[in-house]
């Protein structure tokens, strides 16, 4: 167990609607990381907040946004659903201010499927 | 930008046999942080070894350690005695310092590579 909790693990909707997949980070830990990973493909970074701020964006979709709560929570978005967004979702947590501490966490992801 | 490549999209091993996965990476700075990740079928992301790039001494950790060779920006991970449960997708990742580059510490991954553990 990784201390990551990403809920829901399994999430089927149609195309043109909106989610919300949702992840706890390790107690402690400042930044969440949102990665993508597409059937049978490597993660692909999408965005990254630090203590409820936006840190860095990587390959976001418009359509996608994100949010991290004052409990440091963190909210993925994903409205306008294609059916090409179906893909596993996955949420990490890492210190990020301590040069010691480079392990991010990774949660058990969310599979979505866009039917 | 940096990239990862991981030539290899599938290897397979013996069981209790050595295998080498490769991974070549670019980037221009000078110091880092490379991973090898796990990811079985569960799809839960593993952490198998991390390497600094400024130690020279090459990571081990039981029956995985790597090779890491700076100049020919190459991190390869070899398993020894595999085992059945060695049996996963291996990716290869890097990562910016957190010091010098506050801000940009996601993972960029390879492609990943499918070991088989062949009994």
């Amino acid at each position: 167990d990784s201390g990551v909790t990403q809920t829901p693990k399994h999430l089927i909707t149609a195309t043109g609607q909106r989610v919300t997949l949702r992840c706890s980070p390790r107690s402690g830990d400042l930044s969440v990381y949102w990665y993508q990973q597409s059937l049978d493909q490597g993660l692909q970074f999408l965005i990254q907040y630090y203590n409820g701020e936006e840190r860095a964006k990587g390959n976001i979709l418009e359509r996608f946004s994100a949010q991290q709560f004052p409990d440091l929570h963190s909210e993925l978005n994903l409205s306008s659903l294609e059916l090409g967004d179906s893909a596993l979702y996955f949420c990490a947590s890492s210190v990020a201010a301590d040069r010691m501490n480079t392990e991010a966490f990774f949660g058990q992801g969310t599979r979505l499927t866009v039917v | 930008a940096q990239t990862v490549t991981q030539s290899q999209p599938e290897m397979s091993v013996q069981e209790a046999e050595t295998v080498t996965l490769s991974c070549t990476y670019d980037t221009s700075e000078s110091d880092y942080y490379l991973f090898w990740y796990k990811q079985p079928p569960s799809r839960q992301m593993i952490l198998v070894i991390r390497q600094e790039a400024y130690k020279q001494q090459n990571a081990t950790e039981n029956r995985f350690s790597v090779n890491f060779q700076k100049a020919a920006k190459s991190f390869s991970l070899k398993i020894s005695d595999s085992q059945l449960g060695d049996a996963a997708m291996y990716f290869c990742a890097y990562r910016s310092p957190l010091i010098s580059n506050f801000g940009n510490e996601k993972l960029t991954f390879g492609t990943g590579t499918r070991l088989t553990i062949i009994p």
